[in-house]
């Protein structure tokens, strides 16, 4: 089960923080990777990047967001986390995180948070 | 990046119909590609992954097919409940990039 947390409501320019807390697996687990995804009108549902543990940790970014985006994890707490900076109004977006499972889909969603920026 | 383009954007049909949704990938992505339904007000929900593979708990009138470039979502029997937004979503490589979407409606 992933749960979401973080702000609705951002400025722009502000940075966009989100937490998805894993319970009932790991986010270390080597069979998983850990990924964002947005979905607003106009964009639909656009995948936005992913973390996740082989032999080591890897964090995959879509280009669109490459230059403003960064994907955490922290073992301790068993999360992971995505800090979108620089944001516009374009951001605008119902945000997800979702489990996939050894190249089987994603087969598991955060309930999703509505990020508004405005001004 | 390899694009997926999904059609029709929308059909209307009646209960018992067979419902037939495409995906097409503009590169080759083998049989990496899962198909999800949205609900609306929904969060999306995994049907089918490996192009073929029924997802755990999906009722069997869900089907997929396809390989390479063309894949195919099959409602043998459209029921009231399955009123939703289908995309499909490859996951070869990243970006893992998902189609525009087809809603599906009764009619």
């Amino acid at each position: 089960q992933l749960q979401q947390s973080g702000p609705g409501l951002l400025k722009p320019s502000q940075t966009l923080s989100l937490t998805c807390v894993i319970s009932g697996d790991s986010v270390s687990n080597k069979l998983r990777t850990w990924n964002w995804i947005r979905q607003s009108p106009s964009r639909g549902l656009e995948w936005l990047g992913r973390t996740f543990q082989r032999a080591r940790w890897t964090t995959d970014y879509a280009e669109s967001v490459k230059s403003r985006l960064v994907i955490n994890r922290d073992t301790d707490k068993n999360q992971f986390s995505l800090h979108l900076n620089s944001v516009t109004p374009e951001d605008t977006a119902v945000y997800y995180c979702a489990r996939e499972v050894d190249w089987s889909g994603l087969d598991s969603w955060g309930p999703g948070i509505l990020v508004t920026v405005s001004s | 990046d390899i694009q997926m383009t999904q059609s029709p954007s929308s059909l209307s049909a009646s209960v018992g119909d067979r419902v037939t949704i495409t995906c097409r990938a503009s590169q080759d992505i083998s049989n990496r590609l899962a198909w999800y339904q949205q609900k609306p007000g929904k969060v999306p929900q995994l049907l089918i992954y490996g192009a073929s593979t029924l997802q755990s708990g999906v009722p069997s009138r869900f089907s997929g097919n396809g390989f390479g470039t063309d894949f195919i979502l099959t409602i043998s029997s459209l029921q009231p409940e399955d009123v939703a937004t289908y995309y499909c979503q490859k996951y070869n490589s990243v970006p893992l990039t998902f189609g525009g979407g087809t809603k599906v409606e009764i009619k």
